[in-house]
């Protein structure tokens, strides 16, 4: 009965390649973010969706691209993948005017580019 | 823009002592604040957050905050520290209304020495 899941937790592969991680909740929210936390584990957002609408897009490369086909459902696309784009990729998830519209994270995607 | 600014990028306390991890927040509207733990290779937890019903919050784990306006802090304690509370810990604020996701500390990792 997990809350927030991700897939794959681990994924490497090489610079040039394109590369898909799913991100699924099963809370009833409406709202979904990806995160990227750095080798210093610093944690910044990337992109959020609320209804399957785009909402925020943090001026990530055009080579990112999330998606969400239903509203449980966040999955994001990169594109020629670069050295850079090593990290762990965080999914989370919200309410929508349930106050704090506080997030719940998934376990993480630990993205190694070769 | 919200942003928080966490004081010690490492914090080291014997086990059983008192644990106090600093977080101060800038805000130009009342916040909403969080504070996330992360155990090495997992996602984040929800430790505790604060909407304004009452400055002392308690969470999980036996940790509490205390929102001071007068002093922009929220400030994260526990009485007695044991060894399973060595992790990162993560002061957010969230950045605006509805899907616009968190703004993240630069963490704190809390070292317990048995």
């Amino acid at each position: 009965d997990t809350a927030v899941s991700q897939t794959p937790k681990y994924l490497v592969t090489q610079m040039g390649n394109d590369k898909s991680i799913k991100c699924e909740q099963n809370l009833g929210h409406d709202t979904m973010y990806w995160y990227k936390q750095d080798s210093k584990k610093f944690l910044k957002i990337m992109f959020s969706y609320n209804n399957k609408e785009l909402i925020i897009n943090e001026t990530v490369p055009n080579r990112f691209s999330p998606k969400s086909p239903d509203k449980a459902h966040l999955n994001l696309h990169i594109n020629s993948l670069e050295l850079g784009d090593s990290a762990v990729y965080f999914c989370a998830s919200s309410l929508m005017g349930s106050g704090t519209d506080t997030q719940y994270f998934g376990p993480g995607t630990r993205l190694t580019v070769l | 823009a919200q942003s928080v600014t966490q004081l010690g990028s490492h914090v080291s306390v014997s086990e059983g002592a008192l644990v106090l991890l600093r977080c101060n927040y800038s805000s130009s509207v009342p916040p909403y604040l969080f504070w996330y733990v992360q155990y090495p290779n997992q996602g984040l937890q929800l430790l505790l957050k604060y909407t304004s019903a009452a400055t002392l919050v308690k969470g999980i784990n036996g940790f509490e905050a205390e929102f001071k306006k007068s002093e922009t802090s929220f400030h994260l304690t526990k009485p007695s520290a044991h060894m399973s509370d060595a992790a990162e810990y993560f002061c957010a604020v969230r950045r605006g209304g509805g899907a616009d996701g968190l703004t993240f500390g630069k963490g704190t990792h809390l070292i317990i020495q048995p």
